[in-house]
């Protein structure tokens, strides 16, 4: 049982470069979640899914696109990368989605965009 | 304006001491608040939720209270160990539509031998 899994774990990619973030979880969760994390401040929703083939913005969506193709994985987009999106970015889930179920977190991808 | 603080200056204490740590928030009614552990490197790791009617939630060398009067929040860690040096993030769950969780930017403890 991996939990939830990103992949890549690191990335540098130069300004308008695109590249996609791919997180998968095997606990059959039906929410998943895609942060960003910067020092200083909290993590904050990029988007988020409440089941295969939904997606919806959360606080901070431009420039990302997401897709939920299949149940178990989330995938994050970032079409046209800026220096601003050089973050930790984490994917997390959670079963239902209520307000007091914990969420669960993967590793995280550092990324770094030149 | 809607904000979660959390002291930004590292905690340091001794071994065998009891870590509190504090989660302030203003202009939010959280239904639930959350406090996740996080290591460096790695993503946060869920450790304890306490509910808007609770006053104090316990799990093993773990308490946390939560005053929706003074809109706070401490979490504790008696008998602290090294081991617990990480960074703790507060969250909070709101029931309302719009976004879930709330995440606190986190507060560094240090715990030295």
């Amino acid at each position: 049982n991996a939990g939830v899994t990103q992949t890549p774990k690191f990335r540098v990619l130069k300004t308008g470069q695109s590249m996609t973030l791919l997180c998968a979880q095997d606990m059959n969760h039906e929410y998943m979640y895609w942060y960003r994390q910067d020092p200083g401040m909290g993590l904050r929703l990029i988007h988020y899914s409440v089941g295969e083939g939904t997606t919806a913005k959360g606080e901070v969506p431009d420039g990302y696109n997401v897709s939920r193709l299949k149940k178990q994985n989330f995938l994050l987009g970032l079409e046209s990368a800026a220096p601003s999106q050089t973050s930790v970015y984490f994917c997390a889930s959670d079963l239902t989605g209520l307000a007091h179920n914990e969420q669960f977190f993967g590793p995280g991808t550092r990324l770094t965009v030149l | 304006s809607q904000k979660i603080e959390q002291n930004s200056e590292a905690l340091n204490i001794q071994e065998g001491k009891t870590a509190t740590l504090t989660c302030n928030y203003t202009n939010y009614s959280p239904a639930y608040l959350q406090w996740y552990r996080q290591d460096p490197g790695r993503g946060p790791v869920f450790l304890l939720l306490i509910r808007e009617n609770e006053k104090e939630k316990r799990k093993e060398r773990l308490k946390v209270t939560f005053d929706t009067t003074l809109k706070q929040s401490l979490f504790h860690i008696t008998a602290s160990q090294p081991a617990d040096s990480a960074t703790y993030l507060c969250a909070l769950d709101l029931e309302t539509g719009g976004f879930k969780t709330i995440f606190g930017a986190g507060t560094r403890l240090f715990v030295k031998a």
